[in-house]
């Protein structure tokens, strides 16, 4: 299957401060990517869809601008966790699907701590 | 919304035995499912889809079946092994708003006991 590429595996950071996640799919051209959240022992929520060159569109309750979501180009988007707080720490999974009704491939997820 | 339930949450099978996860959901416009392996500390890694044009699929030990009048949609592993140990999602697909949107099943362990 595709390849899709997550940076950092791990992150520690210090509360108030901002920490960015690259997403990449590293062989073919993502046109929709998704950013995913994951507590412990619990299912992936969704929280928002970047489409290349377009706003995110973010689900209910993810507050847009805490959680910035940026996807320049078909091959990568980044998650950015500004103002982070120990209650954000999480798992946090990308994935990318090169267009509607195809699979879709995901990262190896940040595990993001909030010290 | 769509709304994905899956059954058991966990599951303990002696290495050999087949063992069942069963999924359903509730939007009649989901047309493609996948199905998740995810392992401790990784990301969800796809090991079987089917879309709804289709009523089952096998890749060796593993199948998939869908009925699309229920709403209902099972994996199957045959011959368990130790290393399918881990934790399953399944999933249901639909487009919204142009693009495609993934509900995902609140996960099943599965434990296979050597």
């Amino acid at each position: 299957g595709a390849v899709v590429s997550q940076h950092p595996s791990r992150v520690i950071c210090k509360s108030g401060t901002s920490v960015k996640i690259e997403c990449r799919s590293l062989d073919f051209q993502a046109t929709t990517m998704f950013w995913y959240r994951q507590f412990p022992k619990q299912s992936l929520m969704l929280m928002a869809t970047s489409n290349e060159g377009s706003k995110a569109t973010y689900e209910q309750g993810v507050e847009k601008d805490k959680f910035l979501i940026n996807h320049a180009s078909l091959t990568l988007s980044t998650l950015t966790v500004t103002s982070a707080h120990p209650e954000d720490s999480s798992f946090y999974i990308c994935s990318a699907s090169v267009s509607l009704n195809t699979e879709a491939f995901f990262g190896q997820g940040t595990r993001l701590t909030v010290v | 919304g769509e709304n994905v339930e899956q059954h058991p949450s966990t599951l303990s099978v002696q290495e050999g035995d087949s063992a069942v996860i069963k999924c359903t959901y509730s939007d009649s416009a989901s047309n493609y499912f996948p199905w998740y392996k995810q392992e401790l500390g990784k990301g969800p890694q796809l090991i079987i889809d089917i879309r709804s044009n289709v009523g089952e699929k096998k890749d060796q030990r593993i199948a998939v079946t869908l009925n699309k009048t229920a709403k209902h949609f099972s994996l199957h592993i045959t011959e368990t092994q130790p290393e399918d140990s881990a934790v399953y999602f399944c999933a249901a697909s639909s487009n919204s708003g142009g693009y495609q949107k993934v509900t995902f099943g609140i996960g099943t362990k599965l434990q296979v006991i050597p």
